[in-house]
């Protein structure tokens, strides 16, 4: 069974403050997604990476793969109020080469974004 | 439809009564998954299905859930005999499912049906 750890669970910050969140396993996956997900709806996809050592940037949030592809990181740079939610790790079974869409994903992060 | 339409989107049931909740996935979307989530954590996968094969039930946590999948759209997620800790946010998923194309793992989630046993 394939397990993601997500740090921290829970990150309260003020507006304009820099936060990471991370996500390790000690397996190997095809690709890694991060979602975000707001009360009463389901997740949203933000950034699939897939290439170990990629980054890739979405406005004030950058995601990192490990070179290793077991690991991954969420940065986001000045936090607005509109950041909070939750938001997971989700990661793609490396499974014989193939990829699918069995996603095994972390606990979550709740952040909250204090004006 | 343009998403994934999911009912009922709250329901309150007696502990051991029979529910089903249904998801209504994206037209060629062959690929439909259910996650269950407790309150503000992560999605524990429950079963996947693609296409005509044989589904994943690799994650139902016991013989009183079952799913099934009709002419490879709407799906019907059954629980009987309910119990307290069956008590979840329950998420379904679907995709395109080309094994081995990116559209397999792009997931788009239903806004879930919250169920609540007491």
């Amino acid at each position: 069974t394939q397990l993601l750890e997500q740090s921290p669970q829970f990150l309260s910050i003020q507006e304009g403050e820099n936060l990471t969140v991370y996500c390790n396993s000690s397996s190997v996956f095809s690709s890694l997604q991060w979602y975000r997900q707001e009360p009463g709806e389901g997740p949203v996809l933000l950034v699939t990476v897939v290439t170990g050592g990629e980054v890739k940037k979405l406005k004030r949030l950058t995601f990192q793969f490990g070179d290793a592809r077991k690991d991954s990181s969420l940065h986001i740079t000045a936090a607005q109020p509109g950041d909070t939610g939750l938001y997971l790790c989700a990661g793609v079974p490396n499974a014989g080469g193939t990829s699918y869409g069995k996603l095994t994903f972390g606990q979550g992060t709740i952040l909250t974004v204090h004006p | 439809g343009a998403g994934v339409s999911q009912s009922p989107s709250n329901k309150v049931t007696e502990k051991g009564k029979d529910v089903e909740l249904r998801c209504d996935p994206i037209s060629g979307h062959t690929a439909l998954y259910w996650y269950r989530q407790s309150l503000g954590q992560g999605l524990e996968f429950l079963i996947y299905f693609q296409g005509n094969s044989a589904p994943d039930k690799s994650g139902l946590p016991s013989d009183r859930f079952s799913a099934e999948r009709t002419g490879g759209s709407v799906s019907t997620l059954t629980i009987q005999r309910t119990q307290q800790e069956d008590s979840a946010v329950y998420l379904c998923a679907s995709s395109l499912g080309l094994r081995g194309s990116s559209g397999a793992n792009v997931l788009t989630f239903g806004a879930g049906s919250r169920l609540t046993v007491l």
